[in-house]
């Protein structure tokens, strides 16, 4: 049972580089999301999605695209690098049954943009 | 708007209790959630409170106040491996979404 897969764990960018992160998760989870995660500024919502070909926007959405063509995967595009996005991306999805369902996270992408 | 706020960092004893605090201010409230995050690693789900009053599981209980505003997160007989981050996250209904704000979290460190 792998979970939430996150690939790929690591990622050196130049600035202006496009690049996807892959987020892969076999639970059957209608909902996914992302988030990045910075010092001092907690997880923060970029991109969610309650179901196959339905996404939305979340807290800080500027500069990333996504797209849910099937329930399992959930990519997110970088479409021109900048060194602000520079930042440990986490994928995560949950089961839409009951407000109480928790959210499950893959291991994390560690950006880096030069 | 949504603000969750937590201390920064704490350091306890081993074999000692600690309270870790989360006080919030949502627009809309569906419950509460305490995950763990060692370093480097990915968070991991520890309790969930949606009434107000105490969870217990464990070493490690929850509660909440909703008229309040408030939750804690209680470590009982602290050992090393509970040296991690500990994120509070309120879930708040927006359209057909269970959206999920996340505090900034408090690194607790366990000293012997």
């Amino acid at each position: 049972n792998a979970g939430v897969t996150q690939t790929p764990k690591f990622q050196v960018l130049k600035t202006g580089q496009s690049m996807t992160l892959q987020c892969a998760q076999d639970m059957n989870h209608e909902y996914m999301s992302w988030y990045r995660q910075d010092p001092g500024m907690g997880l923060r919502l970029i991109h969610y999605s309650v179901g196959a070909g339905i996404t939305d926007q979340g807290e800080v959405p500027n500069g990333y695209n996504v797209s849910r063509s099937t329930t399992e995967d959930f990519p997110l595009r970088l479409l021109s690098a900048a060194p602000s996005q520079t930042s440990v991306y986490f994928c995560a999805s949950s089961y839409s049954g009951g407000a109480g369902q928790p959210q499950h996270f893959g291991d994390g992408t560690r950006l880096s943009i030069l | 708007g949504q603000n969750i706020d937590q201390p920064t960092e704490m350091t306890a004893t081993e074999g000692a209790i600690v309270q870790i605090n989360c006080t919030y201010q949502t627009s809309g409230f569906n419950g509460l959630f305490w995950y763990q995050q060692h370093a480097g690693e990915a968070p991991t789900f520890l309790s969930y409170n949606v009434l107000d009053g105490l969870e217990e599981k464990g070493r490690f209980s929850s509660f909440l106040s909703r008229s309040k505003g408030y939750s804690y997160l209680l470590l009982k007989e602290l050992q090393m491996k509970d040296s991690a981050s500990y994120l509070c996250a309120v879930r708040d209904p927006v359209g057909g979404y269970q959206k999920v704000t996340f505090g900034t979290g408090t690194k607790l460190q366990v000293i012997p």
